[in-house]
């Protein structure tokens, strides 16, 4: 089944320690992307990558990093969180171009106490 | 990135088709419009997308205004599982907006049994 895999689905962790989610796709798409979803604020694109070893910037990407060195695999670090870092997490992605869809994840819900 | 325009709300009753509008009034000549939709707990899903002609998929029709400055996605036999936030976008085909998919605040459908 085509799908886009992220783990975990719940996180609780407490400020300071690194974390890191991950995020898997099976269907061979050059462009993944992580979101972040906020009460009133709605979904913010955190980083992108349009191919492997080539990422970028989103919307809010402070305090995020990520990877991209296969082409299945996008995962998100949080070097140091922060309780403004909790939300709900997802990760996408799409072949290239503006013609096609893209595919989400279930989500992971990341609490920062 | 252009930005679309959507009611917050919409209500319908279960068998009955709903329209669901968008105005995108600085929709550039490149962009494509895609429909997502969320249902509650989980990710955005794809519904439908489009350039310039109507366009019909196993889940709803997309018609597309011949100036191209709104869009009605039609679910023709609404369903309690049709409830959900529904979300109008661009997707840029170039330039800084390449690939990116840039949500808004969505229209709540909510589909009375």
């Amino acid at each position: 089944e085509a799908q886009v895999t992220q783990n975990p689905r719940y996180l609780i962790t407490v400020t300071g320690k690194k974390l890191t989610v991950t995020c898997s796709q099976n269907m061979n798409h050059e462009y993944m992307s992580w979101y972040r979803q906020d009460p009133g604020l709605g979904l913010r694109q955190i980083y992108y990558s349009m191919n492997v070893e080539v990422t970028d910037k989103g919307d809010v990407p402070e305090g995020y990093k990520v990877s991209r060195k296969e082409k299945r695999n996008f995962p998100l670090i949080l070097e140091s969180p922060s309780p403004n870092q909790t939300s709900l997490y997802f990760c996408a992605s799409s072949i290239q171009g503006a013609n096609y869809g893209y595919t989400f994840g279930s989500g992971t819900r990341l609490t920062v106490v | 990135d252009a930005k679309t325009t959507q009611p917050n709300s919409m209500e319908s009753n279960e068998e009955e088709p709903v329209h669901l509008p968008c105005n995108h009034s600085t929709i550039s000549g490149t962009d494509y419009i895609h429909w997502y939709r969320q249902l509650p707990s989980q990710g955005p899903e794809y519904v439908i997308h489009g350039l310039t002609s109507n366009v019909n998929n196993r889940m709803a029709s997309l018609a597309i205004a011949e100036d191209r400055k709104s869009s009605t996605l039609i679910l023709h036999r609404a369903t309690l599982r049709d409830a959900a936030v529904y979300y109008c976008i661009l997707k840029g085909a170039g330039g800084t907006s390449y690939g990116k998919l840039t949500f808004g605040q969505g229209t709540i459908l909510t589909v009375h049994p």
